[in-house]
């Protein structure tokens, strides 16, 4: 069965510092990855996504995550965090022709002035 | 281009009562999905509509949960009666055509924040 494991349930980083969020999934063929943010009160934005091809992806607000086959990871990073940045963060996979999210449990980001 | 609207934005009611959700997905998506996502965990699909469709509803706990998409464009979701343990966010997305660039992706409203007292 399709699974997504988010390791971190919150991390605290202080700005200007980098940053990783860590996401492993469960899945028998090649998934589809995101990773997608929710600020409080807010619907999730999708911050990147993962089809095929270059195993480095580039997103939104200077996000980028790798996906590793042989980890079977898509761990989401920035070099510089910004106080705005602090929200939950999904990792999410997709697979089926239906194209169906299965998403991890999250990671909460606190931002330190 | 208009995002998914959902209303209302917070609902709060006591156990036993009913209550619905609504969702306006992006003009032109046929597909669209309710999820409910409990404080501290990832969203859940609920059921997934294809037009007025369903195409899965087997995490719908039908006895209480019900949902319609009758024209294929807004849909509902609706509780009957509600229980303590449905307190969460109710959220609709909905996914561009197949022949767009960005036929996986999925583009989420606001959500519905329940609470069941």
């Amino acid at each position: 069965a399709q699974s997504v494991t988010q390791p971190d349930i919150h991390i605290t980083v202080s700005e200007g510092a980098s940053l990783e969020l860590r996401c492993n999934y469960s899945y028998g063929a090649t998934p589809y990855l995101f990773w997608y943010v929710q600020s409080p009160g807010q619907g999730l934005q999708l911050l990147l996504k993962y089809f095929s091809g270059d195993t480095l992806v580039q997103g939104i607000k200077g996000f980028e995550a790798e996906f590793k086959r042989s980890q079977s990871s898509f761990n989401l990073r920035k070099p510089s965090v910004h106080w705005s940045d602090a929200a939950e963060y999904f990792c999410a996979v997709s697979g089926g022709s239906q194209g169906n999210l299965i998403f991890g449990k999250g990671t909460k980001l606190s931002v330190k002035p | 281009e208009a995002g998914v609207a959902q209303s209302p934005r917070y609902k709060i009611i006591e156990k036993r009562q009913s209550v619905a959700f609504w969702c306006n997905p992006i003009s032109g998506h046929a597909t669209l999905y309710w999820y409910q996502q409990i404080l501290g965990q990832g969203p859940k699909l609920l059921i997934q509509f294809q037009n007025n469709g369903v195409v899965d509803d087997s995490q719908l706990p039908k006895d209480r949960f019900s949902a319609e998409r009758l024209k294929g464009v807004d849909s509902t979701l609706k509780i009957q009666p509600a229980k303590l343990e449905d307190s969460a966010v109710y959220l609709c997305a909905s996914r561009p055509p197949v022949w767009t660039s960005d036929y996986n992706e999925q583009f989420f409203g606001p959500g519905t924040r329940l609470t069941v007292l």
